[in-house]
């Protein structure tokens, strides 16, 4: 299973645009990159999912390299409500397996 | 279409006592997992469940600690003779696809031993 590494905490401002890079060297050919949100007291909520190039959907978007080695979600335009911990998250399609949480990362926008 | 239910949200047990935490998976969803967080920490993989199948267990403390996902009814996660440590958030989610995919979470059942 590819194990993911991304970093424990990030700050940022009202208004800007935030990247979080997660990192999965291990990835394998079938696995595909979904990110998680997750409030103080809640279940985490899927955000995007994505195997290679690009993806965007009204949330975020999703940047895969070719080597397919990490990848950076993208938050434009921050809001205070965005604050949360984000997971990336590395899972094979179509097959059996339990599906591994990183320890996520933690962002805190100020006003 | 409803969520992932899971209840009771909230659960205290004393050292010793037995506790059961449930977990209606989303219409239509026959993959459970079961998550563990404790305060400030990440999440952890439990147990992985289809219908009447342990799939992967291999979260799953040796001891004290089982789960069942029945032809009929919610998941059950069952903790036997709780201590403190097992004081924690337990996180239910359910998917449609095997080992893929979006998982649908629930609130959560926050466990506290006194």
């Amino acid at each position: 299973l590819a194990k993911t590494t991304q970093p424990i905490s990030m700050d940022s401002y009202e208004g800007q645009e935030v990247n979080i890079t997660c990192s999965h060297n291990n990835i394998a050919t079938n696995d595909y990159i979904t990110w998680y949100q997750q409030f103080p007291s809640q279940g985490p909520r899927f955000i995007i999912q994505g195997y290679k190039t690009k993806v965007t959907n009204e949330v975020a978007s999703l940047f895969i390299p070719a080597d397919r080695k990490s990848s950076t979600l993208s938050l434009p335009r921050v809001s205070l409500s965005d604050t949360a911990v984000y997971y990336c998250l590395v899972a094979t399609g179509g097959s059996q397996g339990n599906l591994i949480f990183g320890k996520g990362t933690k962002l805190s926008v100020k006003p | 279409n409803a969520g992932v239910m899971q209840n009771p949200r909230h659960l205290v047990r004393r050292r010793g006592q037995e506790a059961r935490l449930r977990c209606s998976p989303m219409k239509g969803h026959s993959h459970v997992y079961w998550y563990r967080q404790l305060p400030e920490e990440g999440l952890k993989f439990m147990v992985y469940l289809q219908k009447e199948n342990i799939i992967d267990e291999s979260g799953m403390p040796k001891e004290r600690f089982s789960a069942e996902f029945p032809k009929e009814g919610p998941s059950i996660l069952r903790i036997q003779q709780v201590v403190r440590g097992d004081s924690a958030a337990y996180f239910c989610a359910s998917s449609p696809l095997e080992g893929g995919g979006e998982l649908f979470f629930g609130e959560g059942s926050r466990l506290t031993v006194l």
